[in-house]
């Protein structure tokens, strides 16, 4: 049992770059979520999905785009790349399991625009 | 709208001492509480819940009790070890059609030998 994949583990990108973080989960999650930690600090909630075909902005949606075409994958794209977006990016999902709902984290990846 | 609260680190302890990271939190609702934990490098994995008002979540040696009446889920552990260094979150998820993680800052624990 994977649990939630993404891919690449780290990338190093020019300003005005563009590219598409990978978020794959298996265990037939409806939710998922994108959010980025920046140095020091906690997790913005960038996008979540509740469910294939659906997409909504969190907190910090600016300069992002998501699309869900499947249950399985939630990727995550970076437009005209700037310093800005330096940070680590994590990708989750979570079942709608009422009061027992449990979120379950990729290990992130480690983005750096020069 | 819903937030977490905690206290800010580093928290640095030497081995066996009992550890303490406060967090509070605001929510409409009754929200269910967790702790995660960041090891150097990794990604964030469960540490422990409680999704009710009196619960007690417990899991290698830590615990946080869910206290309605003072919005807090504090977490604790009697002996901490070297090994225990690492970020602790606290964290709400919301229970509404969204089932968003509102997290905390984050507190840095570091534990000396």
């Amino acid at each position: 049992n994977a649990g939630v994949t993404q891919t690449p583990k780290f990338r190093i990108l020019k300003i005005g770059q563009s590219m598409t973080l990978q978020c794959t989960q298996d265990m037939n999650h409806n939710y998922m979520y994108w959010y980025r930690q920046d140095p020091g600090m906690g997790l913005k909630l960038i996008y979540y999905s509740v469910g294939a075909g659906i997409t909504d902005k969190g907190e910090v949606p600016n300069g992002y785009n998501v699309s869900r075409s499947t249950t399985e994958d939630f990727p995550l794209r970076l437009e005209l790349a700037a310093p800005s977006q330096t940070s680590v990016y994590f990708c989750a999902s979570t079942y709608s399991g009422g009061s027992n709902t449990e979120a379950f984290f990729g290990q992130g990846t480690r983005l750096t625009v020069v | 709208g819903d937030s977490v609260t905690q206290m800010e680190g580093p928290v640095t302890l030497s081995e066996e001492a009992f550890l303490t990271i406060n967090c509070t939190y605001t929510a409409t609702g009754y929200p269910s509480l967790f702790w995660y934990v960041q090891y150097p490098g990794e990604g964030l994995q469960l540490l422990l819940k409680a999704t009710k008002a009196d619960d007690k979540g417990s899991n290698k040696g830590f615990e946080a009790t869910y206290r309605k009446e003072t919005t807090s889920f504090h977490l604790e552990k009697g002996s901490v070890q070297v090994s225990d260094s690492a970020v602790y979150f606290c964290a709400l998820i919301r229970m509404d059609s969204s089932y968003k993680l509102i997290f905390g800052s984050g507190t840095r624990l570091l534990v000396r030998p």
